[in-house]
């Protein structure tokens, strides 16, 4: 069936280096994608999202990467701080029939090390 | 302005009470969003609502839950003769448009003992 899917659980990094999290979807017909935050004990906060006829979009300190042709999505978070420390989903808008229903991935978990 | 607004954010029931969760969207928004969050796992999507309308429920569960979103006020979720694998976390979105963003509430914690 499809899904979105993100390729690893728990990602560690130490503060102040860069971080990455990569996603996975299988629906090619998906033309629009979102990352979400999520604190412990809070609901999903939007961090950035992309359309599919775009490659890269940048926000502050964050960068969304998308390849259509092998189906995958990255955050990347620059200069990584203990206040980014959350879990990551990824999420997928089909978009068609405008029901803005999301497909949500299993989520990846960053801790950032002092 | 607001948030999305949910409550209540904690919610404890015995098995086969019923729980009612209550969404308020952000002012001017006229699309919500239900989803399910179990523990450790991503949120699932149940159900999208406009003004008096279900867009599309094929994430609800044939039995026992049931959505609804009036012309006046906020938009109910409510779940009858709840069982322990009831027991989730249950967040609300809602957004101006059925498409793009989706502004996510606090969510509602069930807990069925």
């Amino acid at each position: 069936g499809e899904s979105v899917g993100l390729h690893l659980p728990t990602l560690s990094v130490q503060e102040g280096d860069n971080s990455i999290i990569n996603c996975a979807y299988s629906n090619s017909a998906s033309d629009y994608f979102i990352w979400y935050k999520q604190e412990s004990g809070k609901g999903p906060q939007f961090i950035i999202d992309i359309r599919s006829n775009m490659d890269k979009r940048q926000g502050q300190r964050v960068t969304v990467l998308l390849n259509k042709t092998v189906k995958h999505l990255s955050l990347q978070i620059a200069a990584t701080q203990p206040g980014d420390s959350a879990v990551y989903f990824c999420a997928e808008n089909y978009g068609s029939g405008n029901t803005g229903k999301l497909i949500f991935g299993q989520g990846t978990t960053l801790q950032v090390k002092p | 302005n607001a948030g999305v607004m949910q409550n209540p954010r904690h919610l404890v029931r015995r098995r086969g009470q019923e729980a009612r969760l209550r969404c308020s969207p952000m002012k001017g928004h006229s699309h919500v969003y239900w989803y399910r969050q179990l523990p450790e796992e991503g949120l699932k999507f149940m159900v999208y609502l406009q003004k008096e309308n279900i867009i599309d429920e094929s994430g609800m569960p044939k039995e026992r839950f049931s959505a609804e979103f009036p012309k006046e006020g906020p938009s109910i979720l409510r779940i009858q003769q709840v069982v322990r694998g009831d027991s989730a976390a249950y967040f609300c979105a809602s957004s101006p448009l059925g498409y793009g963003e989706a502004f996510f509430g606090q969510g509602t914690r069930l807990t069925v003992v």
